[in-house]
């Protein structure tokens, strides 16, 4: 079985620039989550979706941070502008639905200089 | 402030030791799960423990889910530098969003 599939793997942009990360979870994963994780700290839990509805964004800088799953599938999730703190690694996971065990991908590092 | 708090934030043994890590809440959880994370990967499930009271063994490593459901801890008997990881615990909060700790970083040196 697939597992979630993340690209890129490595990204490096200036402050002020835009950036766009991609995320392909397990086949028939309706629960699709994106997380920041600052080096040295926990996942951040930035949304949540069920199918292609949003389930929980609260922790989502909205003013900077966009995130689409259009078909209930793929999703991406974008920064514009990115801020130096924005440099993390954004993971993306899926479950199934009702089910809390989720399985995540390796991972986009991003470094805003 | 965490929902989930982990400790301890660091911990380096030799191989061969054993160890205990854990994860504390004031806040109940109708499950809770441990993921392991190697540098440049994401997290990998380990274990789901559900019922109060709970122990659930993975090979060396003991994972038991405290009786009132706030709490958990993981045990590592005789560690070995394989074991070396980011140990996070995460459980469902009241909105069924799944919500991490901020780990317990292990190093197990040869």
């Amino acid at each position: 079985e697939a597992g979630v599939a993340q690209s890129p793997r490595y990204k490096i942009i200036e402050k002020r620039q835009s950036v766009a990360f991609w995320c392909n979870p397990i086949s028939g994963h309706a629960t699709l989550y994106w997380y920041q994780q600052i080096l040295g700290q926990g996942p951040k839990l930035l949304i949540q979706f069920q199918n292609n509805g949003v389930v929980d964004d609260s922790q989502l800088p909205k003013d900077r941070f966009s995130a689409e799953r259009l078909k209930g599938v793929d999703s991406t999730l974008k920064i514009q502008p990115a801020k130096l703190e924005d440099s993390a690694v954004y993971l993306c996971a899926s479950s199934l639905i009702g089910v809390p065990e989720a399985f995540f991908g390796q991972g986009t590092r991003l470094t805003v200089v | 402030t965490q929902l989930l708090e982990q400790s301890p934030q660091f911990l380096s043994i030799q191989e061969g030791e054993n160890l205990t890590v854990y994860c504390n809440s004031s806040s109940v959880f109708s499950s809770l799960q441990w993921y392991r994370q190697e540098p440049g990967e994401g997290p990998v499930l380990l274990v789901t423990v559900v019922t109060g009271g709970e122990v659930k063994k993975l090979k060396r490593l003991t994972f038991q889910f405290g009786d009132a459901r706030k709490d958990s801890s993981l045990h590592i008997t005789a560690a070995q530098p394989g074991d070396t990881g980011l140990y996070l615990c995460a459980g469902e909060d009241n909105n069924n969003d799944m919500r991490f700790g901020a780990g317990t970083r292990l190093t197990v040196k040869p």
